[in-house]
This record gives structure tokens, C-alpha cells and sequence, in this order.
């Protein structure tokens, strides 16, 4: 009953090679958002979207690209994955604006680019 | 723009100690939500509270405290007695009601040793 879910969980990447990220809800929540976790940042925004097929950038965007053409799904992709783009990569849901219900977060992504 | 700030980096206690964990906020807006989230060795995101700008009443459950103070722009986290299960990141999380998006703090590490 995890209500999103994120694949994959872990991932192993060659520098220069594109990767996907997907998130996927069975909330029906109309936000959703993409962050990234390294040490001593927290979690910082790449990437949200406030309906299908509406995006717009977060504080840390670049080198990344997202894609929403349904309403459950929100991909996250790397067009060129650099060593910098190594990370924890959590998808988060909001029902709304603003977060009466607070935001639902992913499991998160690992993602390792050698 | 909105920007949190968690004061200690890493804390650390013995079992049965109280201790609190520091957030400052800053924000333009009137309306705006704080958060705190865990996030145990596991990697998951825990939600532990949300506060709207217009509540300042402190809460209570359990072992877990929370003191909001808009004069100081802080938002702190106290665990009473703490335990060897308490011992995760913890983050402090900001969001506007204007735009939606979640900014954390850096995170405050703790580990309560037995």
C-alpha cells in the first residue's frame, strides 16, 4: 500500500549515458516532485510538477529533465549522467497547494555514476 | 526567498538524555508550513510534524516535543529521554503557501549511544 513507488532503487551508470528515473503514485495527487540528497545539503529540489503535462524548475535543475504525460507517473531523466549527478534520489506527492496533508515521500533511488 | 537553517550538524548523547535539535526559518510569506522529518539508517523519510504560521501552540507526543516561536523565526525539536532507536537524521522543512515547493534544512544528525 506504499502509494509511490520509485524504480529503480538502485542503479549503476557509466559517466555520459542517459538514465531514467521513474516515480510512480496511486494517490492521484496532483503534485510531484523530484529532490536529491547528498551530505550537508538536505534535500534540494530539481524538478516539480503541478499537473500533466506542467513542470518547472527547482533550485538544483540543471543537467536534469522530467516528463509527466500522466498523472501517476513522473520521470526523471539524466541526459548525460556526470559523477556529480551521484546521489539518493527521492520522489515526494502533495495532494495540494498548500500541503494541508503534508508530502508523501519515496523510498529513494541510488544512483552511482562511475 | 526561503532558506532553513538547522544549527548542529551532529549531535551526540547518551541513552535517557533530553535533546534538542535547533531549525531557524526565514520566509516572506504570512502563510507558511514547517515540518520535521526523520530519517532512520534505513533511508526512508519519516514524517514527524506538520505546523502551520498561525499555530503556535507547542505539541506534544510522547518522547517528541516541538516549540515554535515566530519572534525568532525557530521551529525546535526535543526528544525527551532519548533512546538508541532515536539515532537517524533529522530534517527541518520549510514550505510557503505561495509556492508549494518543500526547502529543507541541511539535516542534524544524531546518535544516542547506550
Amino acid at each position: 500500500d506504499a502509494g509511490i513507488t520509485q524504480s529503480p532503487r538502485h542503479k549503476v551508470t557509466e559517466t555520459g549515458t542517459p538514465v531514467t528515473l521513474r516515480c510512480h503514485q496511486t494517490e492521484n495527487h496532483r503534485y510531484m516532485y523530484w529532490y536529491r540528497q547528498d551530505p550537508g545539503h538536505g534535500l534540494r529540489l530539481i524538478h516539480y510538477s503541478y499537473g500533466v503535462k506542467d513542470t518547472d524548475k527547482g533550485e538544483v535543475s540543471d543537467g536534469y529533465s522530467v516528463s509527466r504525460s500522466k498523472t501517476e507517473d513522473f520521470l526523471l531523466t539524466l541526459e548525460s549522467a556526470t559523477s556529480s549527478q551521484t546521489s539518493v534520489y527521492f520522489c515526494a506527492i502533495s495532494q495540494g497547494a498548500p500541503p494541508r496533508t503534508g508530502y508523501t515521500f519515496g523510498s529513494g533511488t541510488r544512483l552511482t555514476v562511475v | 526567498a526561503q532558506k532553513v537553517t538547522q544549527v548542529q550538524t551532529e549531535i551526540s548523547v547518551v541513552e535517557k538524555e533530553d535533546v534538542t535539535l535547533d531549525c531557524v526559518y526565514e520566509t516572506r510569506d504570512t502563510t507558511y508550513y514547517l515540518f520535521w522529518y526523520k530519517q532512520p539508517p534505513s533511508g526512508e523519510l519519516v514524517f514527524l510534524i506538520r505546523r502551520n504560521s498561525f499555530d503556535e501552540q507547542n505539541e506534544i507526543s510522547g518522547r517528541y516535543s516541538w516549540n515554535f516561536q515566530k519572534s525568532t523565526s525557530s521551529f525546535n525539536f526535543t526528544i525527551t529521554a532519548s533512546q538508541v532507536v532515536d539515532s537517524a537524521v533529522y530534517f527541518c522543512a520549510l514550505s510557503e503557501a505561495s509556492g508549494n515547493k518543500l526547502v529543507f534544512g541541511a539535516g542534524t544528525i544524531l546518535r544516542v549511544k547506550s
